[in-house]
């Protein structure tokens, strides 16, 4: 079945300090591909995503590029700001992003100013 | 893109008593989702609400339990039945708009069982 594996948190990172969060996936066929935040109290937020091998997708200073060869689909962002503290989720959805959502266990950041 | 709206956004309730949970699209939506979000855990499917039929339901989860209804394009319910403490978590609806298109969520209703 499908599945995301991504990196374990929490993660700390200093305002201005350069974030990675690692995603893999294991999928059959044509997953799209996309990250979701979660601020405290509230629902999910998508982020941004992507749906074929190469496509790079941006929002809000983040980005993440859909690496079929590696089954990966990191999320990065070059200046972090305290504002960026959340539960961030990649998910995956199968047929295109036609089918239900398959999450990661999330990662909570935390941006100390 | 599609705005969801759910109803309520928090509770807390007796054991043994049932909640229906309300989730309004302000547009014609294709598909409507029911995730529940357990404390400080990742997402897990419930079911898929399809308009005028029966959901369908994940592993794990029965209709006795969480039965859903879907009367039309733009609205669906989630109810919790007969509830236990381990009930307790945020469930959350999502809508697609169209096909290829990614899922929006609504801010979730958390649950609290007494």
């Amino acid at each position: 079945g499908n599945s995301v594996t991504q990196m374990e948190g929490p993660v700390t990172l200093s305002e201005e300090a350069f974030l990675t969060i690692n995603c893999t996936y294991t999928a059959t066929g044509y997953p799209s591909l996309f990250w979701y935040v979660q601020y405290p109290g509230e629902g999910l937020q998508l982020l941004l995503k992507a749906t074929k091998a190469d496509d790079k997708g941006s929002n809000k200073g983040f980005e993440a590029t859909y690496r079929k060869e590696t089954t990966s689909f990191h999320l990065e962002k070059g200046s972090v700001q305290v504002s960026d503290s959340a539960v961030y989720f990649c998910a995956l959805s199968a047929n295109f992003g036609n089918e239900k959502l398959t999450f990661g266990t999330g990662t909570r950041l935390t941006i100390i100013p | 893109s599609a705005v969801i709206s759910q109803k309520p956004s928090r509770d807390i309730c007796q054991r043994g008593t049932s909640l229906t949970i309300q989730c309004q699209v302000d547009s014609q939506v294709t598909m409507m989702f029911w995730y529940r979000q357990q404390p400080g855990q990742s997402l897990t499917l419930i079911a898929t609400a399809n308009q005028g039929s029966e959901a369908t339901y994940e592993s794990g989860f029965v209709i006795d339990k969480f039965p859903i209804s879907r009367p039309n394009l733009t609205f669906s319910t989630l109810t919790v039945s007969n509830m236990s403490p381990e009930d307790s978590s945020i469930y959350l609806c999502s809508a697609q708009d169209r096909p290829n298109q990614p899922q929006h969520f609504g801010d979730g209703t958390r649950l609290s069982i007494l």
